[in-house]
C-alpha cells in the first residue's frame, strides 16, 4: 500500500523568506507524485506534479520540488513567500498500478504567512 | 475551458435523510474521482468512475455509491446520513484516467448532517 507522510502539521514563514514543506512517501512502485493547493473554502489546485521525467519539477507561482528517490521525498520550496501562499498543501501520490485514477493525500500542511 | 462544476455548493441535511451530490467535470474528460475532506480524517478517497463504471473504490460503508453518465457527467449518493458523514465532498475529474494524469478539483459541496 502506498502513503504519504508530511512531515510539519503546520508552518510560518515570514513574507519574503523561503518556504519549505517536506513531504515523504511510500509506494512499492515508482510513483506520480503531486502537490496541490487549497485556499480557505476552496478547491483543490494543482501546484505541480512528478512523473519520472526530470527529478526538479517547477511549478506554478514560483514553486518548485525535487524528487529524490534515495530518501522517498518530494519536498516542495519557494525561494519568497508572498501573503497570498497562506493556505494548505497536500503532497499527493498516485498509485500506478490501479487500473485509474486513485490519489492518497497526506495530512496537509497549513502555511502562516506573516508580513 | 470551465473548470469542474459540482451542486450544490451547501446543503443540510438530517440524519437518516438520503443525498445526492452532482458533478460536471471538465469537457472531455472521462474519469470523474470522488473525495471525502474531513478535519479528522482528511481527504480520502471514495470512488472513481470511467466510462459509465466505476473503476477503483475506497474503503467506505455501501450507503455511499456513485454513478456516471454517457456524458461523463457524475453523482453520488449517500443513504442513511450519519453525523460523521459531514464533509467537504470534492470532485475531481481528468481525461484519460491513467495515474500520470493531472486531476482537476471542483470546488465541493459542504455538506452539514444535524
Amino acid at each position: 500500500a502506498q502513503s504519504v507522510t508530511q512531515l510539519d502539521s503546520h508552518v510560518s514563514v515570514s513574507e519574503g523568506t523561503p518556504v519549505l514543506l517536506r513531504c515523504n512517501y511510500s509506494s512499492s512502485y515508482s510513483p506520480s507524485l503531486f502537490w496541490y493547493v487549497q485556499h480557505p473554502n476552496k478547491g483543490l489546485q494543482l501546484l505541480l506534479k512528478y512523473t519520472s521525467a526530470a527529478t526538479l519539477v517547477k511549478g506554478i507561482n514560483g514553486f518548485e520540488a525535487e524528487f529524490k528517490k534515495s530518501e522517498t521525498s518530494f519536498h516542495l520550496t519557494k525561494p519568497s513567500a508572498h501573503m497570498s501562499d497562506a493556505a494548505e498543501y497536500f503532497c499527493v501520490v498516485s498509485d500506478l498500478r490501479a487500473a485509474g485514477n486513485k490519489l492518497t493525500f497526506g495530512g496537509g500542511t497549513r502555511v502562516l504567512v506573516k508580513p | 475551458k470551465a473548470g469542474v462544476t459540482q451542486t450544490p455548493r451547501y446543503l443540510i441535511k438530517t440524519r437518516g435523510q438520503q443525498v445526492t451530490l452532482s458533478c460536471s467535470p471538465i469537457s472531455g474528460h472521462r474519469s470523474v474521482s470522488w473525495y471525502q475532506q474531513t478535519p479528522g480524517q482528511g481527504l480520502q478517497f471514495l470512488f472513481e468512475y470511467f466510462s459509465e463504471t466505476q473503476r477503483n473504490k475506497g474503503n467506505f460503508p455501501g450507503r455511499f455509491s456513485g454513478r456516471q453518465f454517457s456524458n461523463s457527467r457524475s453523482e453520488m449518493n449517500v443513504s442513511t446520513l450519519e453525523l460523521g458523514d459531514s464533509a467537504l465532498y470534492l470532485c475531481a475529474s481528468s481525461y484519460s484516467g491513467i495515474g500520470t494524469d493531472t486531476q482537476y478539483f471542483g470546488p465541493g459541496t459542504r455538506l452539514t448532517v444535524l
